[in-house]
């Protein structure tokens, strides 16, 4: 258990409809991540935040967003959703920025699944 | 194009033998790499990172080698287990920026007892 939260753990709906993700990271940290995995894409980043701010953005559609609480929570909001958001998404949480290059570890969440039917 | 190769097809090894993994990129310059290692339905879970500046990492049973001019990383099971069959990632971080992780897609090894 990596202690890192997110809910739902499966969630299934329709084409044009939008859906929030949730994700709690472990208990300190103050970086939160996005990722989506899909089959055909693999595991792709999404954007990050760090306490509240957006750090850096990966390959996230114009039709998602998110945001970090100040309890540090963070939720993805996906809207407009086409059949081919259809994937896994997971959040990932570390203690820091990030800004120290590589060496910070990610600690990863067990992911929802997202169906659009 | 930038691009992360691993081995697409699943890797089948005997239990006890050595399973060898590889990561190869190009068009990027990575100051670290990073192997995760995912089970079915789960998150990635981090194994062992090494520098752009060190050659071999090792890690109980696992090493991880760093070529940079072959632009390769070998990643080493030693005494492999059916505990050890999973998805294995690897995942390059570039210099200058945020910990913003590039994975490949990941080869799935199996164990067979």
């Amino acid at each position: 258990d990596s202690g890192v939260t997110q809910t739902p753990k499966h969630l299934i709906t329709a084409t044009g409809q939008r859906v929030t993700l949730r994700c709690s990271p472990r208990s300190g940290d103050l970086s939160v991540y996005w990722y989506q995995q899909s089959l055909d894409q693999g595991l792709q980043f999404l954007i990050q935040y760090y306490n509240g701010e957006e750090r850096a953005k990966g390959n996230i559609l114009e039709r998602f967003s998110a945001q970090q609480f100040p309890d540090l929570h963070s939720e993805l909001n996906l809207s407009s959703l086409e059949l081919g958001d259809s994937a896994l998404y997971f959040c990932a949480s570390s203690p820091t920025p990030g800004t120290g290059g590589g060496t910070d570890t990610q600690y990863f969440g067990p992911g929802t699944r997202l169906t659009v039917l | 194009s930038q691009k992360i190769e691993q081995n697409s097809e699943a890797l089948n090894i005997q239990e006890g033998k050595t399973a060898t993994l590889t990561c190869n990129y190009t068009n990027y310059s990575p100051a670290y790499l990073q192997w995760y290692r995912q089970d079915p339905g789960r998150g990635p879970v981090f194994l062992l990172l090494i520098r752009e500046n060190e050659k071999e990492k090792r890690k109980e049973r696992l090493k991880v080698t760093f070529d940079t001019t072959l632009k390769q990383s070998l990643f080493h099971i030693t005494a492999s287990q059916p505990a050890d069959s999973a998805t294995y990632l690897c995942a390059l971080v570039l210099s200058g920026g945020y910990n913003k992780l590039i994975f490949g897609a990941g080869t799935r090894l199996a164990v067979h007892p």
